[in-house]
C-alpha cells in the first residue's frame, strides 16, 4: 500500500463544465503522476510533478492542467470536460527509495462525461 | 520515440499450466527499467514484477518470471502453475532514467480456465 488515495472515484459530468481530481499522498514521494486508461491504449501520462510547484506535461496534456500546491496533493484539471475525457484516471507516485524507481498507482477514478 | 508492444490482445491458459506473455520496447537509452503490471476486474493496478537493465539475470517473484533479452529488446512474463485468481490484463511498461516517464504498452488480457 503505497498510501494514495483519489477523490473522487466516481463521477459523472456534463460537457463543458469543469472537473478537479484529487490525488493524496500520506508518504512524501516527490514524484507524482496522473495516466488516463482507455482500451487499446494501456496507460498514458497526462502531466506529472517532480516536487511543489513543479510539474510538466505528459503524453496527452491537451485540455488538462495540474497543481501541486504541498508534497501531499497533486489536483488534475479538466477545464472544460469533453466526451473525450470520459476514462479511467489513475494517479501515481514514483518510490525512489526502496526497491527504487518503482510507480505505484491509486485505485482509479472513473469520469463520465455526458 | 520509446514504445511498448504487446503483441497478444487476448490469452488464455488452464488452470496449473504455464503461459508466456510477450512484451517488446524500442528505446535508444541504456538504462532504464521494465515492469509487469496486473490489473483484475478491480481495477486495481498491481505490481507484479521488476527488471533493472543492468542486470542480466532474471527477475523472480514465486510463480512469476521474466525472460529479459536486451539486445532483442524483448522482457516476456511467464507465469507457472497458473491460478484463477491470475485471471486479468497484464500491462507490460517500461522507464528509462532519469527520465521521469513510463510507458506502458496496451494490456494482454489472460483467463484462467478451470
Amino acid at each position: 500500500d503505497a498510501g494514495i488515495t483519489q477523490s473522487p472515484r466516481h463521477k459523472v459530468t456534463e460537457t463543458g463544465t469543469p472537473v478537479t481530481l484529487r490525488c493524496h499522498q500520506t508518504e512524501n514521494h516527490r514524484y507524482m503522476y496522473w495516466y488516463r486508461q482507455d482500451p487499446g491504449h494501456g496507460l498514458r501520462l497526462i502531466h506529472y510533478s517532480y516536487g511543489v510547484k513543479d510539474t510538466d506535461k505528459g503524453e496527452v496534456s491537451d485540455g488538462y492542467s495540474v497543481s501541486r500546491s504541498k508534497t501531499e496533493d497533486f489536483l488534475l484539471t479538466l477545464e472544460s470536460a469533453t466526451s473525450s475525457q470520459t476514462s479511467v484516471y489513475f494517479c501515481a507516485i514514483r518510490e525512489v527509495e526502496g526497491l527504487g524507481n518503482t510507480i505505484y498507482f491509486g485505485e482509479g477514478s472513473w469520469l463520465t462525461v455526458v | 520515440a520509446q514504445t511498448v508492444t504487446q503483441s497478444q490482445p487476448e490469452m488464455s491458459v488452464q488452470e496449473a499450466e504455464t503461459v508466456t506473455l510477450s512484451c517488446t520496447y524500442d528505446t535508444s537509452e541504456n538504462n532504464y527499467y521494465l515492469f509487469w503490471y496486473k490489473q483484475p476486474p478491480s481495477r486495481q493496478m498491481i505490481l507484479v514484477i521488476r527488471q533493472e537493465a543492468y542486470k542480466q539475470q532474471n527477475a523472480t517473484e514465486n510463480r512469476f518470471s521474466v525472460n529479459f533479452q536486451k539486445a532483442a529488446k524483448s522482457f516476456s512474463l511467464k507465469i507457472s502453475d497458473s491460478q484463477l485468481g491470475d485471471t486479468a490484463m497484464y500491462f507490460c511498461a517500461f522507464t528509462p532514467l532519469p527520465n521521469n516517464d513510463m510507458r506502458f504498452g496496451a494490456g494482454t488480457r489472460l483467463t484462467v480456465k478451470p
